[in-house]
């Protein structure tokens, strides 16, 4: 069966702290992304990654990096938190093909930024 | 760039009522089209998709025609179920001249669902 899996389904941290949000699927995909989910404005991409060490910015990449060592790992990190980040984080993959692939998702990380 | 716009909500409706979320897209490429769903607590997953005009994706009763004339993408059910109350998200998936895309999907702003017994 499909997964993906988030580090945290909760987590509370504080202005300016360095946080890293984890992401592992159990697929084989190549491609994995993050998104952020805000009541009203829908999912927007962050960052996404097609392959190993490599990552392409997204609509909104201000105020995070992402890393990715390995292949079924993505990481997202936000350098100095802030409160404007206080959001849904959602993690995806999918696999590398021609014609667009089904993104699976993750059950999300709501980040709190006090 | 590429958007989705999807109606207004929250929907509330009674159990067996006829549904239907409007989607309409701007694209400039050959987009494909998704809807995805959001049960409570949990991440979302795929409903349907339809990769060319005039394709119907069909999926659980929902169903979606790929309209290019219209550029819309409408979700209908003809009878929901308390079950179905759940957050709905409309998407496009654009392929670049060469065919590719890595994926990268564009999102409406979600409608919630909620159904009542």
């Amino acid at each position: 069966d499909v997964k993906v899996t988030q580090s945290s389904r909760y987590l509370v941290k504080r202005t300016g702290e360095k946080v890293f949000l984890e992401c592992v699927q159990d697929m084989d995909h190549e491609n994995m992304f993050w998104y952020r989910q805000d009541p009203g404005l829908g999912l927007r991409l962050i960052y996404f990654s097609y392959d190993v060490k490599m990552k392409e910015k997204g609509d909104i990449p201000e105020g995070y990096s992402v890393s990715r060592e390995k292949k079924e790992r993505f990481s997202l990190i936000l350098e100095s938190a802030s409160t404007n980040q206080t959001s849904m984080y959602l993690c995806a993959s999918s696999l590398a093909v021609i014609v667009e692939e089904t993104q699976y998702f993750g059950p999300g990380t709501r980040l709190l930024v006090l | 760039g590429d958007s989705v716009t999807q109606m207004e909500g929250p929907v509330t409706l009674s159990e067996e009522a006829f549904l239907t979320i409007n989607c309409t897209y701007t694209a400039t490429g050959y987009p494909s089209l998704f809807w995805y769903v959001q049960y409570p607590g949990e991440g979302l997953q795929l409903l349907l998709k339809a990769t060319k005009a005039d394709d119907k994706g069909s999926n659980k009763g929902f169903e979606a025609t790929y309209r290019k004339e219209t550029t819309s993408f409408h979700l209908e059910k003809g009878s929901v179920q308390v079950s179905d109350s759940a957050v709905y998200f409309c998407a496009l998936s654009e392929r670049n001249a060469g065919g590719t895309s890595y994926g990268k999907l564009t999102f409406g702003q979600g409608t919630i669902l909620t159904v009542h017994p």
